[in-house]
Protein backbone atom coordinates (compact mmCIF):
# COMPACT_ATOMS: atom_id res chain seq x y z
CA UNK A 1 0.00 0.00 0.00
CA UNK A 2 1.32 3.63 -0.51
CA UNK A 3 0.18 6.20 2.71
CA UNK A 4 0.28 9.82 1.22
CA UNK A 5 0.00 13.30 2.68
CA UNK A 6 -0.76 16.69 1.44
CA UNK A 7 0.16 19.83 3.05
CA UNK A 8 -1.80 22.46 3.72
CA UNK A 9 -4.81 20.66 4.13
CA UNK A 10 -6.74 23.52 2.81
CA UNK A 11 -6.21 27.20 2.29
CA UNK A 12 -8.15 30.39 1.23
CA UNK A 13 -6.36 32.64 -0.83
CA UNK A 14 -6.55 36.10 -2.64
CA UNK A 15 -6.90 36.55 -6.73
CA UNK A 16 -3.87 36.97 -8.45
CA UNK A 17 -1.27 35.05 -5.72
CA UNK A 18 -0.11 31.72 -6.52
CA UNK A 19 0.05 28.26 -3.69
CA UNK A 20 2.15 25.37 -3.77
CA UNK A 21 0.77 22.38 -2.96
CA UNK A 22 3.43 19.38 -1.33
CA UNK A 23 2.81 15.69 -1.51
CA UNK A 24 5.04 13.19 0.01
CA UNK A 25 4.71 9.61 -0.21
CA UNK A 26 5.69 6.67 2.17
CA UNK A 27 7.73 4.34 -0.51
CA UNK A 28 9.29 5.27 -3.74
CA UNK A 29 6.94 5.64 -6.88
CA UNK A 30 8.05 6.75 -10.49
CA UNK A 31 5.07 8.61 -11.44
CA UNK A 32 2.96 10.67 -9.51
CA UNK A 33 -0.03 12.32 -10.85
CA UNK A 34 -2.07 15.14 -9.75
CA UNK A 35 -5.77 16.05 -9.98
CA UNK A 36 -8.19 18.59 -9.65
CA UNK A 37 -11.78 18.48 -8.15
CA UNK A 38 -13.72 21.22 -8.71
CA UNK A 39 -17.06 21.90 -6.77
CA UNK A 40 -19.58 18.80 -7.48
CA UNK A 41 -17.38 17.61 -10.28
CA UNK A 42 -15.24 14.61 -10.96
CA UNK A 43 -11.95 13.97 -10.65
CA UNK A 44 -9.48 16.01 -14.07
CA UNK A 45 -5.97 14.37 -14.70
CA UNK A 46 -4.19 17.55 -14.71
CA UNK A 47 -0.27 16.19 -15.05
CA UNK A 48 2.19 12.66 -14.73
CA UNK A 49 4.99 13.98 -13.10
CA UNK A 50 8.07 11.75 -13.46
CA UNK A 51 11.46 11.94 -11.38
CA UNK A 52 14.09 13.40 -13.26
CA UNK A 53 12.19 14.80 -16.69
CA UNK A 54 9.59 17.30 -16.74
CA UNK A 55 5.81 16.49 -16.31
CA UNK A 56 3.54 15.77 -18.84
CA UNK A 57 0.40 17.79 -18.65
CA UNK A 58 -3.02 16.91 -19.81
CA UNK A 59 -5.15 18.86 -22.49
CA UNK A 60 -6.59 22.15 -21.01
CA UNK A 61 -3.32 22.77 -18.47
CA UNK A 62 0.04 24.32 -18.98
CA UNK A 63 3.14 24.60 -16.94
CA UNK A 64 2.96 28.53 -16.40
CA UNK A 65 -0.20 27.63 -14.63
CA UNK A 66 0.36 24.79 -12.83
CA UNK A 67 4.35 24.30 -12.44
CA UNK A 68 5.08 21.28 -11.32
CA UNK A 69 8.38 19.90 -9.20
CA UNK A 70 9.82 16.25 -8.61
CA UNK A 71 12.65 16.37 -7.10
CA UNK A 72 13.25 12.76 -5.69
CA UNK A 73 10.87 8.95 -6.07
CA UNK A 74 8.80 10.58 -2.93
CA UNK A 75 7.56 13.66 -3.17
CA UNK A 76 5.90 16.46 -5.75
CA UNK A 77 4.91 19.73 -5.31
CA UNK A 78 1.95 21.57 -7.38
CA UNK A 79 2.09 25.12 -7.46
CA UNK A 80 -1.15 26.96 -8.74
CA UNK A 81 -0.27 30.44 -10.08
CA UNK A 82 -1.92 33.67 -10.48
CA UNK A 83 -4.79 32.35 -9.03
CA UNK A 84 -8.21 33.41 -9.63
CA UNK A 85 -11.71 31.99 -8.32
CA UNK A 86 -11.95 29.32 -10.85
CA UNK A 87 -9.01 27.77 -9.58
CA UNK A 88 -11.05 26.98 -6.36
CA UNK A 89 -11.32 23.00 -6.31
CA UNK A 90 -9.96 20.21 -4.47
CA UNK A 91 -6.12 19.21 -5.55
CA UNK A 92 -5.04 15.48 -5.07
CA UNK A 93 -2.29 13.84 -5.74
CA UNK A 94 -1.81 10.36 -6.34
CA UNK A 95 0.16 7.33 -7.22
CA UNK A 96 -0.26 3.38 -7.86
CA UNK A 97 1.29 0.94 -6.01
CA UNK A 98 -0.62 -2.39 -7.17
CA UNK A 99 -3.62 -0.25 -7.21
CA UNK A 100 -4.11 4.22 -7.33
CA UNK A 101 -3.68 5.88 -4.05
CA UNK A 102 -5.29 9.11 -3.36
CA UNK A 103 -4.36 11.62 -0.99
CA UNK A 104 -6.30 13.35 1.18
CA UNK A 105 -6.64 16.58 -1.19
CA UNK A 106 -6.21 20.32 -0.74
CA UNK A 107 -8.90 22.22 -0.63
CA UNK A 108 -8.36 25.81 -2.19
CA UNK A 109 -10.82 28.30 -2.19
CA UNK A 110 -9.73 32.08 -3.83
CA UNK A 111 -11.64 34.57 -3.28
CA UNK B 1 -7.66 7.03 -26.41
CA UNK B 2 -9.71 5.87 -23.06
CA UNK B 3 -12.54 7.33 -21.97
CA UNK B 4 -15.29 6.30 -19.19
CA UNK B 5 -19.38 7.77 -19.24
CA UNK B 6 -21.28 7.16 -16.25
CA UNK B 7 -24.98 7.34 -18.06
CA UNK B 8 -26.66 8.28 -14.59
CA UNK B 9 -25.91 11.77 -12.68
CA UNK B 10 -27.94 11.02 -9.75
CA UNK B 11 -29.66 7.07 -8.80
CA UNK B 12 -32.41 7.45 -5.89
CA UNK B 13 -33.49 4.07 -4.44
CA UNK B 14 -34.88 2.89 -1.56
CA UNK B 15 -33.14 1.31 1.29
CA UNK B 16 -32.94 -2.57 1.38
CA UNK B 17 -33.62 -2.35 -2.82
CA UNK B 18 -31.29 -3.23 -5.45
CA UNK B 19 -28.92 -0.60 -6.71
CA UNK B 20 -27.70 -0.29 -10.35
CA UNK B 21 -24.79 2.30 -11.54
CA UNK B 22 -24.10 2.46 -14.90
CA UNK B 23 -20.74 2.90 -16.68
CA UNK B 24 -19.40 2.22 -20.30
CA UNK B 25 -15.86 2.20 -21.31
CA UNK B 26 -14.11 2.91 -24.75
CA UNK B 27 -10.50 1.77 -24.63
CA UNK B 28 -7.93 0.59 -27.29
CA UNK B 29 -6.65 -2.22 -25.26
CA UNK B 30 -7.72 -4.50 -22.81
CA UNK B 31 -8.60 -1.85 -20.03
CA UNK B 32 -8.25 -2.00 -16.31
CA UNK B 33 -11.54 -0.80 -14.46
CA UNK B 34 -12.59 0.49 -11.03
CA UNK B 35 -15.08 1.83 -9.41
CA UNK B 36 -14.33 4.20 -6.10
CA UNK B 37 -16.64 5.72 -3.70
CA UNK B 38 -16.69 9.39 -2.06
CA UNK B 39 -18.68 10.21 1.12
CA UNK B 40 -19.17 13.78 1.57
CA UNK B 41 -16.17 15.86 2.52
CA UNK B 42 -14.28 12.43 2.52
CA UNK B 43 -11.37 10.58 0.58
CA UNK B 44 -11.38 8.24 -2.39
CA UNK B 45 -12.03 5.21 -1.64
CA UNK B 46 -11.68 1.92 -3.84
CA UNK B 47 -14.77 -0.35 -3.97
CA UNK B 48 -12.93 -2.75 -6.84
CA UNK B 49 -10.67 -3.47 -9.62
CA UNK B 50 -10.95 -5.11 -13.08
CA UNK B 51 -7.75 -6.32 -14.07
CA UNK B 52 -8.63 -9.29 -16.85
CA UNK B 53 -9.12 -11.87 -14.55
CA UNK B 54 -12.83 -13.08 -13.16
CA UNK B 55 -15.15 -11.05 -15.30
CA UNK B 56 -17.16 -10.93 -11.84
CA UNK B 57 -15.43 -8.82 -9.75
CA UNK B 58 -16.44 -8.83 -5.96
CA UNK B 59 -15.72 -5.92 -3.89
CA UNK B 60 -16.11 -4.00 -0.59
CA UNK B 61 -19.76 -3.39 1.15
CA UNK B 62 -21.49 -5.75 -0.97
CA UNK B 63 -20.63 -4.20 -4.39
CA UNK B 64 -20.05 -5.98 -7.22
CA UNK B 65 -19.15 -5.05 -10.50
CA UNK B 66 -19.72 -7.26 -14.02
CA UNK B 67 -16.78 -6.51 -17.03
CA UNK B 68 -18.59 -7.27 -20.12
CA UNK B 69 -16.96 -7.00 -23.10
CA UNK B 70 -18.72 -7.24 -26.24
CA UNK B 71 -21.52 -3.95 -24.25
CA UNK B 72 -18.17 -2.31 -23.28
CA UNK B 73 -19.91 -2.42 -19.99
CA UNK B 74 -18.93 -2.20 -16.22
CA UNK B 75 -22.03 -1.65 -14.08
CA UNK B 76 -21.75 -1.60 -10.85
CA UNK B 77 -24.78 -3.38 -8.68
CA UNK B 78 -25.64 -4.21 -5.03
CA UNK B 79 -28.38 -6.54 -4.05
CA UNK B 80 -30.13 -4.33 -1.02
CA UNK B 81 -28.93 -0.56 -0.41
CA UNK B 82 -28.14 0.69 2.96
CA UNK B 83 -28.49 4.28 4.15
CA UNK B 84 -24.74 4.51 4.48
CA UNK B 85 -24.06 3.67 0.96
CA UNK B 86 -25.37 7.45 -0.38
CA UNK B 87 -22.33 8.92 -1.54
CA UNK B 88 -20.71 10.12 -5.02
CA UNK B 89 -19.26 6.79 -7.20
CA UNK B 90 -16.94 7.10 -9.92
CA UNK B 91 -16.43 4.46 -12.69
CA UNK B 92 -12.77 4.98 -13.77
CA UNK B 93 -10.45 3.45 -16.88
CA UNK B 94 -6.97 2.54 -17.29
CA UNK B 95 -5.28 1.26 -20.23
CA UNK B 96 -3.02 -0.45 -18.44
CA UNK B 97 -2.76 -1.18 -14.02
CA UNK B 98 0.20 1.35 -13.83
CA UNK B 99 -0.79 4.44 -16.14
CA UNK B 100 -2.75 7.55 -15.66
CA UNK B 101 -6.51 6.62 -14.79
CA UNK B 102 -9.96 8.52 -16.21
CA UNK B 103 -12.84 9.24 -14.04
CA UNK B 104 -15.73 9.24 -15.30
CA UNK B 105 -18.36 12.08 -14.13
CA UNK B 106 -19.82 10.47 -11.33
CA UNK B 107 -23.45 9.07 -9.97
CA UNK B 108 -24.32 10.46 -6.70
CA UNK B 109 -26.61 7.82 -5.06
CA UNK B 110 -28.94 8.57 -2.77
CA UNK B 111 -31.05 6.38 -0.27
CA UNK B 112 -34.59 7.38 0.58
CA UNK B 113 -35.70 6.01 3.83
Amino acid sequence: SAVISQKPSRDICQRGTSLTIQCQVDSQVTMMFWYRQQPGQSLTLIATANQGSEATYESGFVIDKFPISRPNLTFSTLTVSNMSPEDSSIYLCSVHVRQQFFGPGTRLTVL
Amino acid sequence: AQSVTQLDSHVSVSEGTPVLLRCNYSSSYSPSLFWYVQHPNKGLQLLLKYTSAATLVKGINGFEAEFKKSETSFHLTKPSAHMSDAAEYFCVVSENPASKIIFGSGTRLSIRP
